[in-house]
């Protein structure tokens, strides 16, 4: 069974640009997560789908960040614009079970910005 | 929220046994408690999770005492390819929010020849 995928691994972009992030859940896992870890400091909860619904969205930084996932299957993160401390690794996760189930981990997306 | 607490940093060398601790203080009674592993360039991978006494897989052992306010990751015959970050997790597994997940700064496990 294919685990969860993210694309692109690596990103180079500079200040002003947009850029989009996909992510591809494993099949069958309604919950669908991002989270972020910056330059140095502690992975980030930014958003949480259920289906293609949002069901917390507390964590995305600003306006900035804008997620969806239309028909429920794979979800985009956009970034527009992008700013310097935006850099960091941006990971998404599924899962069958809400809250606290065991989460399955994509590989990230390495974002820099320039 | 229950806040978690583990060591920054532990080295072993190939073939022993690796225990993690991790305080937790504040947890609550519907809390249950979760190990990650995360190895450079991947996403964090679910180890083993449990709420009390003790629970094994084949990949670990986690033991909680009665008060539940730590928790240990052992790791048996450890190998070089143990090498990684572990996070010790807490939340109610069934209706936290994912919002209330704290990763932490982890215990990077570095094993040795």
């Amino acid at each position: 069974e294919a685990g969860v995928t993210q694309f692109p691994s690596h990103s180079v972009i500079e200040k002003g640009q947009t850029v989009t992030l996909r992510c591809d859940p494993i099949s069958g896992h309604d919950n669908l997560y991002w989270y972020r870890r910056v330059m140095g400091k502690e992975i980030k909860f930014l958003l949480h789908f259920v289906k293609e619904s949002k069901q917390d969205e507390s964590g995305m930084p600003n306006n900035r960040f804008l997620a969806e996932r239309t028909g429920g299957t794979y979800s985009t993160l956009k970034v527009q614009p992008a700013e310097l401390e935006d850099s960091g690794v941006y990971f998404c996760a599924s899962s069958l079970g809400q809250g606290f189930h065991e989460q399955y981990f994509g590989p990230g997306t390495r974002l820099t910005v320039t | 929220l229950a806040k978690t607490t583990q060591p920054i940093s532990m080295d072993s060398y190939e073939g022993q046994e690796v225990n993690i601790t991790c305080s937790h203080n504040n947890i609550a009674t519907n809390d249950y408690i979760t190990w990650y592993q995360q190895f450079p360039s991947q996403g964090p991978r679910f180890i083993i999770q449990g709420y009390k006494t003790k629970v094994t897989n084949e990949v670990a052992s986690l033991f909680i005492p009665a008060d539940r306010k730590s928790s240990t990751l052992s790791l048996p015959r450890v190998s070089l390819s143990d090498t990684a970050v572990y996070y010790c997790l807490v939340g109610d597994s069934l209706y936290s929010s994912a919002s209330k997940i704290i990763f932490g700064s982890g215990t990077r496990l570095s094993i040795r020849p």
